[in-house]
């Protein structure tokens, strides 16, 4: 059971470069989560997708777009990457919002120059 | 500003003492909170979760209180080990719009387990 698998693992980018982080579940999971991770600033969430067909803006959404593209998949888009998104990105995914724990990938950690 | 926050960032102890990590949170609608587990360079590890209708829960090793009074929370390791250190993190469910809910997390605490 791989759980929540995030490709790539690192990235370097150009400013003003783009790219998409990917993430899929395979725990039939309804919401999932993309948080960026800073030193010393904990996990803040970017978007949300509590079900399918669904996404909603979290703590820090600008910069970034996301598409729950079905059931399992959830992807991070930055249209031009800027350093200040150089962070630890972690997809994760829960059975439903509410009271139930959410469930990591090993993060992507994504360079911008 | 966050609404969950801890009172140490970090923490040292010796192995097999016990160990507690302290998070508080401003928000008295939260109604569930999780404490996760983190080591370098992978992502975080559920480690136990409580409900607001609760005060205390019991793991393997691991117990979290809840005072809903003063909002605070703490998690317990019980006789601490080496593999024990990690980032720990307390995360409060939070509502969003709607019926919706966002998992927030506050900073973390570094806990280093001495031999």
């Amino acid at each position: 059971n791989a759980g929540v698998t995030q490709t790539p693992k690192f990235q370097v980018l150009k400013t003003g470069q783009s790219m998409t982080l990917q993430c899929a579940q395979d725990m039939n999971h309804n919401s999932m989560y993309w948080y960026r991770q800073d030193p010393g600033m904990g996990l803040r969430l970017i978007y949300y997708s509590a079900s399918e067909g669904t996404t909603d803006k979290g703590e820090v959404p600008n910069g970034y777009n996301v598409s729950r593209l079905n059931k399992r998949e959830f992807s991070l888009r930055l249209e031009s990457a800027a350093p200040s998104q150089t962070s630890v990105y972690f997809c994760a995914s829960s059975e439903r919002q509410g009271q139930a724990e959410a469930f990591f990938g090993q993060g992507t950690r994504l360079t911008v120059v | 500003g966050e609404s969950v926050g801890l009172h140490l960032p970090t923490l040292s102890v010796q192995e097999g003492d016990n160990s507690i990590i302290n998070c508080a949170y401003s928000n008295s609608a939260s109604d569930y909170f999780i404490w996760y587990k983190q080591e370098s360079g992978k992502g975080p590890q559920f480690i136990i979760d409580i409900r607001s209708n609760m005060d205390k829960r019991q793991g393997q090793r691991v117990t979290v209180l809840l005072n809903k009074t003063v909002k605070h929370l703490s998690l317990q390791i019980a006789a601490t080990q080496p593999g024990d250190s990690a980032v720990y993190f307390c995360a409060e469910n939070l509502r969003g719009g709607g019926s919706n809910y966002k998992l927030t997390f506050g900073k973390g605490t570094l806990l280093t387990v001495n031999p």
